[in-house]
């Protein structure tokens, strides 16, 4: 699987966009980009997934760049419960695991 | 249940003691995994089950750890002669798709102490 990058820490004003960047510069064709976060004291939650595409849902925003090399979480409004570590993932679609980095720690202050 | 349930919650054990951790799934998923997460780090992957398929294995750290999935639902991992560095929460995830994506579902975790 592709490895990514996180940056490992970032700030965000409650009530303001968090864009979290992440960069996976050696993705194949065949693989996806996933984000998933962990808020203190429980497990992994799943958020959005995209292949090349632009992709929103109910909880998040994901930009992907058009050569695929690096993308963008957006939460549109933050609040204090988006507190948490943001993990970027490059997989396979169906593959067999999902490989979890060390993620972006998302602090989001009042 | 409605999600992903493991028990215990805690777990303290003494050094060299087994140790057997439960997992029970979304009714219906036929995908399984085991991760770790010791203080401050990532999830570690250990080990996959897939319906019928041999389960992928290769995550697991040594041969005192062992897992199985019984009639393709609950799944026990076993920690055999504790040490130390097993201490760490193990989470349980399942998923309805072949592989762990889209919407893989994580349980609370064991909290597993080796004093």
């Amino acid at each position: 699987d592709a490895k990514t990058t996180q940056p490992p820490s970032m700030d965000c004003a409650e009530g303001r966009a968090a864009n979290l960047p992440c960069n996976h510069s050696t993705i194949s064709g065949n693989e996806y980009v996933y984000w998933y976060r962990q808020i203190h004291s429980q497990g992994p939650q799943y958020i959005i997934h995209g292949l090349k595409n632009n992709e929103t849902n109910e909880m998040a925003s994901l930009i992907i760049t058009e050569d695929r090399k690096s993308s963008t979480l957006i939460l549109p409004h933050a609040t204090l419960r988006d507190t948490a570590v943001y993990y970027c993932i490059v997989t396979r679609y169906n593959t067999d695991k999902l490989i979890f980095g060390t993620g972006t720690r998302l602090q989001v202050f009042p | 249940g409605a999600g992903v349930s493991q028990s215990p919650s805690n777990k303290v054990t003494e050094k060299g003691k087994d140790v057997e951790l439960r997992c029970d799934p979304i009714s219906g998923h036929t995908a399984l995994y085991w991760y770790r997460q010791s203080l401050g780090q990532g999830l570690e992957f250990l080990i996959y089950f897939q319906g019928n398929s041999a389960p992928d294995k290769s995550g697991l750290p040594s041969d005192r750890f062992s897992a199985e999935r019984t009639g393709g639902s609950v799944s026990t991992l076993t920690i055999q002669r504790t040490q130390q560095e097993d201490s760490a929460v193990y989470l349980c995830a399942s998923s309805l798709r072949t592989g762990l994506n889209t919407e893989a579902f994580f349980g609370q975790g064991t909290r597993l102490t080796v004093v």
